[in-house]
């Protein structure tokens, strides 16, 4: 079955250093949505990339979705302790089911 | 606009035992996913509902089962519950699933003893 699997597992880093997350599906995605779950909270949409090469940006965020719409990355730069959470990625495929990978959880050191 | 509601947030049960969870989605989404959160598998989805009707279904086995009502509202059902049935039981609804934004509830957190 479809499979969406991400990298890394956890990240710390010091407060102003970038961090990647990266995302990869063993089939092509119609579409893929990004999602940030603060510890204790519940996950929060924060985007939808659908085209082929598509890259959206929001403020230090960087959402890109690959060619062969199979892989994902969400860069952030110049991380602040705001930022501390788990991001998911979750890939749409033609049948309409949502596959979320297994998150990066990220920790920043002030 | 309320947010997607679940009841309970918090349900202890035993081995054996079966049990109800409710989602209320944002009023006029008709679609509504169920995922199961745990710390070594993270988000695995359930099943979702649109209009009444399953349209699409997880690997979870036959003793995971959920419907959903007229209104939008849905329930989830686990029969005969194992050990490995503890998690976070999450809920998320969308107009109509399709291409757009999950807005998820706060979650069900079930302990199996």
């Amino acid at each position: 079955g479809q499979q969406v699997m991400q990298i890394p597992q956890y990240q710390h880093v010091q407060e102003g250093e970038d961090f990647t997350t990266y995302c990869n599906s063993s089939t092509t995605l119609s579409n893929i949505q990004w999602y940030k779950q603060r510890p204790g909270g519940h996950p929060v949409f924060l985007i939808q990339l659908v085209k082929s090469g598509e890259v959206k940006k929001q403020k230090r965020l960087t959402f890109q979705f690959g060619e062969a719409k199979k892989n994902s990355s969400l860069h952030i730069t110049a991380t602040q302790t705001t930022d501390v959470g788990t991001y998911f990625c979750a890939g749409q495929s033609n049948t309409g089911k949502l596959i979320f990978g297994q998150g990066t959880t990220l920790q920043v050191k002030p | 606009k309320a947010g997607v509601t679940q009841t309970p947030r918090y349900l202890i049960k035993t081995r054996g035992q079966q049990v109800t969870l409710s989602c209320s989605p944002i009023s006029g989404h008709r679609s509504v996913s169920w995922y199961q959160q745990t710390p070594g598998q993270g988000l695995q989805f359930l099943f979702e509902y649109f209009s009444e009707t399953q349209r699409n279904k997880g690997n979870f086995p036959g003793r995971f089962s959920g419907r959903q009502f007229s209104n939008s509202r849905s329930e989830m059902n686990v029969s005969t519950l194992e050990l490995g049935d503890s998690a976070l039981y999450l809920c998320a609804s969308s107009l109509t699933g399709d291409h757009q934004p999950q807005h998820f509830g706060d979650g069900t957190r079930l302990s199996i003893l």
